[in-house]
């Protein structure tokens, strides 16, 4: 799987828009950019994926690029809840076998929301 | 829906005894991970288990690691004579199937002292 990159925190005011952005500058055709996120002392949260267009859900908006070697998740309007680790993930999603399957977190992006 | 549920939250336990995580994962999903989550690190994956098929033992980091998966559903993940370097969040996952989303439990919070 590709490698992403991140920013290793960022602030957002409450009730503001959050932008977090990633780079994946490697990924392949068939990998998929996804986003968890990790609030303190609980297991990852599912937010968000998309291949190719921008895809939006009750959560957060996923913007990548037309290259497909970056994208941004946008939460719309912050709260303080919203104070987590985000992670970026690249995965091979539609290829037989493999180990495709194997999640791989780095560090992610700790985003403070600030009152 | 139920979400994937894991118990026991919490687990403190002597160094040398044995422990038993367990996880329930959503309902119909075919495919559950286990991964290690140590303190400050990311995600270590440690097993995988889909359908009927053998499991992929390749991430359990020695033998005295060892997981089941009965009747396709609910999974135990055993830790025998545990050291404290096996203190971590131990995280299960579940999917439809090995391509879709893995949904993650809260996790076990094991201290070996």
């Amino acid at each position: 799987d590709a490698k992403t990159t991140q920013p290793p925190s960022m602030d957002c005011a409450e009730g503001r828009a959050a932008n977090l952005p990633c780079n994946h500058s490697t990924i392949s055709g068939n990998e998929y950019v996804y986003w968890y996120r990790q609030i303190h002392s609980q297991g990852p949260q599912y937010i968000i994926h998309g291949l190719k267009n921008n895809e939006t859900n009750e959560m957060a908006s996923l913007i990548i690029t037309e290259d497909r070697k970056s994208s941004t998740l946008i939460l719309p309007h912050a709260t303080l809840r919203d104070t987590a680790v985000y992670y970026c993930i690249v995965r091979v999603e539609k290829l037989g076998g493999g180990s495709n399957y194997k999640l791989t977190f780095g560090k992610g992006t700790l985003l403070t929301v600030n009152p | 829906g139920a979400g994937v549920s894991q118990s026991p939250s919490n687990k403190v336990t002597e160094k040398g005894k044995d422990v038993e995580l367990r996880c329930d994962p959503i309902s119909g999903h075919t495919a559950l991970y286990w991964y290690r989550q140590s303190l400050g690190q990311g995600l270590e994956f440690l097993i995988y288990f889909q359908g009927n098929s053998a499991p992929d033992k390749s991430g359990l980091p020695s033998d005295r690691f060892s997981a089941e998966r009965t009747g396709g559903s609910v999974s135990t993940l055993t830790i025998q004579r545990t050291q404290q370097e096996d203190s971590a969040v131990y995280l299960c996952a579940s999917s439809l199937t090995s391509q879709e989303t893995q949904y993650f439990g809260p996790g076990t919070r094991l201290l070996v002292l």
